[in-house]
């Protein structure tokens, strides 16, 4: 299956600032994903980043608070905006695995905490 | 709307018992059953999945059940081992494989003791 690094690991960051964590995975992939995942919580999709344009968010989240580039097929970056202390979660990026029953591999994920 | 409802929330175990973890889902149209397994500090990884086509796939300590006219599902963790300890997600999506989206249960934390 296909590897995901995910940087940063985790940061913590001041109220009104913004943090752009990255996700480059090993190998071309079609489908990569964003998620949520709030302490102790399951996963929630954020957005499915699409390869030369632009993602699509589900129900709750808008490209303005969160906004997705997709420049290839193997990179792709999710920005919080504006933060604050509400958006202290775990983001996760997740790619999808084409041609195998491997399904959906997943990075470490980026812990973020807001000041 | 909760699409996947996962029980228990928490789970402890002796070691060498069974672990059995249950998924229901409400969407007759999901069509991809997978469970994924996270520890501390880490993403989910994929453990295991199964589509309706089959009611059982067992993968060697873990089994999937699956009840399509009860739209149940569950994963049993048999000779549970202390390193089983962590939390289980079942997930259901739709479509063909390669563009579904995932929609995860709300989690079990699953603890093994000596």
């Amino acid at each position: 299956s296909a590897v995901i690094s995910q940087k940063p690991s985790r940061d913590i960051c001041q109220r009104g600032t913004s943090l752009t964590i990255q996700c480059q995975v090993d190998s071309q992939v079609t489908m990569m994903f964003w998620y949520r995942q709030q302490p102790g919580q399951s996963l929630t999709l954020i957005a499915t980043a699409n390869q030369g344009s632009e993602a699509t968010y589900e129900s709750g989240f808008v490209i303005d608070k969160f906004p997705i580039s997709r420049p290839n097929l193997t990179f792709s970056t999710l920005t919080v905006s504006n933060m604050s202390p509400e958006d202290s979660s775990i983001y996760l990026c997740s790619v999808e695995v084409a041609g195998a029953f491997y399904g959906y591999t997943f990075g470490s994920g980026t812990r973020l905490t807001v000041v | 709307q909760q699409q996947v409802k996962q029980s228990p929330q928490s789970l402890i175990v002796q070691k060498g018992g069974i672990s059995i973890i249950n998924c229901a889902y409400e969407n007759t149209a999901f069509d991809y059953f997978p469970w994924y397994q996270q520890f501390p500090g880490k993403g989910p990884a994929l453990l295991i999945a199964i589509r309706p086509d089959v009611s059982e796939k067992k993968e060697g300590r873990f089994t999937i059940s699956f009840n399509k006219s009860a739209k149940q599902f569950s994963l049993h963790i048999m000779d549970s081992q202390p390193g089983d300890s962590a939390t289980y997600f079942c997930a259901a999506s739709i479509g063909n494989f390669g563009n579904e989206k995932l929609t995860f249960g709300t989690g079990t934390r699953l603890t093994i003791i000596p």
